[in-house]
């Protein structure tokens, strides 16, 4: 079953725009990561905000976490078009700690124009 | 490091074959995840290892799939018999047990005709 829904299912910015998404989930987590997936490619970890955070910044993404709410967003500042793939977020287990059991949202496809 | 591989990256079969797909993890890697992606349900964890020992289970959609981890470089992700439902890209991953960060390899690409 998914733990994270990500919101929207897709997104299309012009270049150097900001994207924001974001994501739901339903238990209780240790933490929340992001990871990002080129078309025909695997997911790559972009960040991850443990459930004691309540912002965090790499680069240009800038992840906050609002446990009350259960829910996060992604920020991807001056947006380029090399940013154009799809976006999950991904929540570890409670009990887990580690990268144990990892379960997805469906993702937001992200699409910069040129 | 290479990073983790799976093969082969695509394979056609016939309805009713078996299929096995392999995936060797990222070395030092103790944690080994199979996951499955498809348009309608997204990315579903199917089984995942600690130490080669599976440790749940109750993604795998039947009975017709089976995984096994020989060892800590290699494990294997079986379908028989294969229906058309199972066509999606399949997914290994690997991480450092505790750690917090899955590496992904590429995937394989099944197509049950």
């Amino acid at each position: 079953s998914q733990q994270g829904e990500e919101d929207p299912q897709a997104l299309s910015i012009q270049e150097g725009e900001n994207a924001t998404m974001n994501c739901s989930y339903k238990t209780s987590i240790n933490n929340l990561q992001w990871y990002r997936q080129n078309s025909g490619r695997g997911l790559v970890h972009l960040i991850l905000i443990r459930s004691n955070e309540r912002e965090k910044h790499s680069g240009r993404l800038r992840v906050t976490l609002d446990t009350s709410k259960k829910s996060s967003s992604l920020l991807i500042t001056a947006s380029r078009a090399a940013d154009t793939a799809s976006y999950f977020c991904a929540t570890g287990a409670l009990s887990g700690g580690g990268a144990d059991g990892l379960t997805f949202g469906k993702g937001t496809h992200l699409i910069i124009q040129p | 490091d290479a990073g983790v591989i799976q093969s082969p990256r695509h394979e056609v079969t016939e309805m009713g074959q078996e299929v096995t797909l392999r995936c060797k993890p990222i070395s030092g890697h103790n944690s080994l995840f199979w996951y499955r992606q498809t348009m309608m349900r997204g990315l579903e964890l199917l089984i995942y290892f600690n130490n080669n020992v599976p440790i749940d289970d109750s993604g795998m959609p039947e009975d017709r799939f089976s995984a096994k981890m020989p060892n800590a470089s290699f494990s294997t992700l079986k379908i028989q018999p294969s229906e058309p439902r199972d066509s999606a890209v399949y997914f290994c991953a690997s991480s450092t047990q505790g750690s917090t960060e899955a590496f992904f390899g590429q995937g394989t690409r099944l197509t049950v005709v």
